[in-house]
């Protein structure tokens, strides 16, 4: 069964430096894979996918993720973090005709 | 504007009671889910349908019934057999094409 693992639950980076929100993924076949950010009591926004092509992926927001078919790794980074960047994270994956979630990361931007 | 909307945004009601949730789309999305969100525990489906008059179970369907009579709609029933029903609950669609999925704003649902 396809599934991600998002190994911590909290990232804290200060204003300005950069961000990456770790994501790891297992499915048989090839990966489609998503990031999706939450803001408290909203849905999901979608950020960036990746289907084929360019491993390197740029999204919404300033917002990119490397695909790494060796590490079955999807990091999601940017460049400088925002105090607005702050919100749960999320990394999904398609098998099966279904989307599999993480369990989200909490990213916390300190001013 | 095209879209998805769930409602309630909030619920409240009593253990023991059928208390059913609400989502639309707009989008001509043939295939729509729901989620279930509790923290730490990222986003669990419960049902799923590809096509009208038909729907599969997800990971976490005990508890719950859905129908898709229209393809607009995809309403989701909690029913009194769900343990532990308070959450958050998401609905989503998706085109058939590129993989796009549209989510709701979400219904938080509190059990008293």
């Amino acid at each position: 069964a396809q599934s991600v693992a998002q190994p911590e639950d909290q990232v804290n980076v200060a204003e300005g430096n950069p961000l990456t929100v770790k994501c790891t993924y297992s499915v048989s076949g090839n990966p489609y894979l998503f990031w999706y950010v939450q803001y408290p009591n909203r849905g999901l926004q979608f950020l960036l996918k990746y289907i084929t092509g360019d491993n390197l992926v740029k999204g919404s927001y300033g917002f990119e993720a490397e695909f790494n078919k060796s590490q079955t790794s999807f990091h999601l980074k940017k460049p400088s973090a925002l105090v607005s960047d702050s919100a749960l994270y999320f990394c999904a994956v398609i098998g099966n005709n279904r989307l599999a979630f993480g369990k989200g990361n909490q990213v916390v931007v300190i001013p | 504007d095209g879209g998805i909307t769930q409602s309630p945004k909030y619920l409240f009601r009593k253990e023991g009671q059928n208390v059913t949730l609400s989502c639309e789309q707009n989008l001509n999305h043939d295939a729509m889910y729901w989620y279930r969100q509790d923290p730490g525990q990222g986003l669990r489906l419960i049902y799923y349908s590809q096509i009208v008059n038909d729907f599969q179970k997800g990971d976490i369907a005990e508890g719950y019934s859905v129908s898709r009579e229209k393809k607009e709609s995809f309403p989701l029933t909690v029913t009194s057999a769900q343990k532990n029903p308070t959450a958050f609950y998401l609905c989503a669609s998706r085109t058939g094409s590129n993989y796009g999925y549209t989510f709701g704003s979400g219904t938080r649902l509190t059990v008293v």
